[in-house]
Formats: structure tokens, C-alpha cells, sequence
């Protein structure tokens, strides 16, 4: 148990509509980071957030975007869902402080379909 | 830029035997480097770290060694056991323009039988 949760733990949408996947992050985390895995593969990193801004992201366009609440939870919305977008979505929290940032607990993920 | 590459699995073994699973990197700069472990249905497990060169990371029986002349972090156990099937990943975390990012390998399954 690693104290991170996601919802929902699975998802059925179709092409074109919008999704929103949630996380909440381990007590006294500040960091939190969404990785989209597809099946077969490594985690590939989408995006991280750190005290409630977009702090590095990857090589995915902007209709994948998040937010991080005060609370330090967050969502992570896909707009106009492509076959492709089919995956395990994963979160992951940390502490950052000084510069610094220690290991990340990953949530158990959310697989969704999109048909 | 940045890349992780792992053996390719399916590595099969029987209980007992010695498990190496390669894991080399290119980077820039010092990046700490990572095993994590996925069992059927979850999400990712921290398994060890290393965060300098020669550092040894250890954890329930599973090693790996950061060496950087050789740019390799290869995982390593003795004596595996059937509940050590998953697939481990291999990850580095490297500092960019302030912020941490992380690059996984694609994954090596190891199956251990009876």
C-alpha cells in the first residue's frame, strides 16, 4: 500500500469524448506525476505537477491536460479521445523540497478503453 | 535524449536459479536510476535505488550497482521464487530545466516456475 489512489479503476469511453481520471496523492506529498501506460510497454511520462503548477511534461499533445488541487489531489482530463489513448493511466507522488525530489508511489492506475 | 534499455523478456526460470535482468542508460548529466516492479493488476512498486555512481541499491533480496563507466544498472537476485513472477522496469530520473523527468524501459517479464 503505498497510501496513493486513483478512480475510477476502469473506464469505457468512445471516440471523441472527454475523460477525467483522479488522484490522491500520499499524505505530505506536494508532486504529483501521470504516466500513460499501454499495454506491452513501460510507462511513458505525460505530465507533473508541483504546489498546483505544470512543472515538465512530455511528448503529449494539449488535450491531455491536469490540475492540482490545494489538497495537492489531481485530475488529469483527455479531450477528444483517440483509439490510441487506450491505457493504464498512472499517478505517482512525491515530496519536493529545496530542489530536491525524493521517490515516487505510484496509485494501482486506471485502465481505460476507448472504442 | 534521455533512454532506458532492458533486456527483452519473457525471462523464465526455475525457483532457485540466479536472476540478471540488464538494464543500461544514456542520460546527460548524474541521474539517479530506479528498479520497479509490476505484479499482474497494479500499479508500480518502488523495488531499489541508486542515486550516485557505485551506489548499491537492495531490497528484498534483489540488488542492482550504478555504474557509470559501463552506463549499466543490472538487476540481480540469487535465489528467485515463484512470487517473484512480475515484470520489473527499469527507470532514470534526470534533472531538466529545473524539473525531474522520469524515462522507464519498456519492461522485462520474468516467469519462475515450481
Amino acid at each position: 500500500e503505498t497510501g496513493v489512489t486513483q478512480s475510477p479503476t476502469h473506464l469505457i469511453k468512445t471516440r471523441g469524448q472527454q475523460v477525467t481520471l483522479r488522484c490522491s496523492s500520499q499524505s505530505g506529498h506536494n508532486t504529483v506525476s501521470w504516466y500513460q501506460q499501454a499495454l506491452g510497454q513501460g510507462p511513458q511520462f505525460i505530465f507533473q505537477y508541483y504546489r498546483e503548477e505544470e512543472n515538465g511534461r512530455g511528448n503529449f499533445p494539449p488535450r491531455f491536460s491536469g490540475l492540482q488541487f490545494p489538497n495537492y489531489s489531481s485530475e488529469l482530463n483527455v479531450n477528444a479521445l483517440e483509439l490510441d489513448d487506450s491505457a493504464l493511466y498512472l499517478c505517482a507522488s512525491s515530496s519536493r523540497d529545496r530542489g530536491f525530489q525524493e521517490t515516487q508511489y505510484f496509485g494501482p492506475g486506471t485502465r481505460l478503453l476507448v472504442l | 535524449g534521455d533512454s532506458v534499455t532492458q533486456m527483452e523478456g519473457p525471462v523464465t526460470l526455475s525457483e532457485e536459479a540466479f536472476l540478471t535482468i540488464n538494464c543500461t542508460y544514456t542520460a546527460t548529466g548524474y541521474p539517479s536510476l530506479f528498479w520497479y516492479v509490476q505484479y499482474p493488476g497494479e500499479g508500480l512498486q518502488l523495488l531499489l535505488k541508486a542515486t550516485k555512481a557505485d551506489d548499491k541499491g537492495s531490497n528484498k533480496g534483489f540488488e542492482a550497482t550504478y555504474r557509470k563507466e559501463t552506463t549499466s544498472f543490472h538487476l540481480e537476485k540469487g535465489s528467485v521464487q515463484v512470487s517473484d513472477s512480475a515484470v520489473y522496469f527499469c527507470a532514470l530520473r534526470a534533472a531538466s530545466g529545473g524539473s525531474y523527468i522520469p524515462t522507464f524501459g519498456r519492461g522485462t517479464s520474468l516467469i519462475v516456475h515450481p
